[in-house]
């Protein structure tokens, strides 16, 4: 069964600095997709980012970004320029290409995120 | 657009009562899944609607039960509430392999 590790609780990051959140993740597929979902205090679970097993090329999304190492099962969020409303619960997922088109979600347990003004 | 809905925001019960929570997907989707999330935790999947039909299901007994109608909305019911299912309910509808949450049901059991 796949597996999402994120092993810091709790991270810390001056307001327009730089953050990274790691995440790793057991599987012995071949391909599949690795998300970074962000989760406010208002709770609703909002995409960050999305990667695709398949393709090396890191995906990015404004100031979001990751660092795919499919070898090493390493899926890390690098958040630049960190603003204010960045503060959230961040939560790796895994999902699986089977079971049919539309596999279920694998997440981590999150990451804490704070931004100092 | 809108996204997707959840009702109720917020609900108590007590031990031993059956609860409803309702999801209308985004517009075009045609796949929902439920995810239980308990506080501190990452959500855990419950399971999962298309056409109608339970797809996939987690690890839940079968006090976790649930419906998706023709517009591809969906209901989860829970019967024999314990506790332990105090949690956010969080659903979620896809059409292709990213799936969009709603703001989820807040569920108390006492």
């Amino acid at each position: 069964a796949q597996t999402v590790t994120q092993s810091q609780p709790e991270m810390s990051v001056q307001e327009a600095e730089t953050v990274t959140l790691s995440c790793t993740y057991d599987t012995s597929e071949s391909d599949y997709y690795l998300f970074w979902y962000k989760q406010p205090p208002s709770r609703q679970m909002i995409l960050v980012i999305r990667q695709e097993a398949y393709k090396q090329q890191n995906a990015t999304e404004n100031r979001f970004s990751v660092n795919f190492q499919k070898a090493a099962k390493s899926f890390s969020l690098k958040i630049s320029d960190s603003q204010l409303g960045d503060a959230a619960m961040y939560f790796c997922a895994y999902r699986s290409p089977y079971g049919g088109s539309q596999g279920n979600l694998i997440f981590g347990k999150g990451t804490k995120l704070s931004v100092k003004p | 657009d809108a996204g997707v809905t959840q009702s109720p925001t917020h609900l108590i019960k007590t031990r031993g009562q059956q609860v409803t929570l309702r999801c209308s997907p985004k517009s075009g989707h045609d796949t929902v899944s439920w995810y239980q999330q308990a506080l501190g935790q990452g959500p855990q999947f419950i399971f999962q609607y298309y056409e109608e039909e339970e797809r996939q299901r987690g690890n839940f007994p079968d006090r976790f039960s649930g419906h998706q109608f023709p517009n591809y909305s969906s209901e989860l019911n829970v019967n024999a509430l314990l506790l332990g299912d105090s949690a956010l309910y969080l659903c979620a509808s896809s059409l292709m392999e990213t799936q969009y949450f709603g703001p989820g049901t807040r569920l108390l059991v006492l």
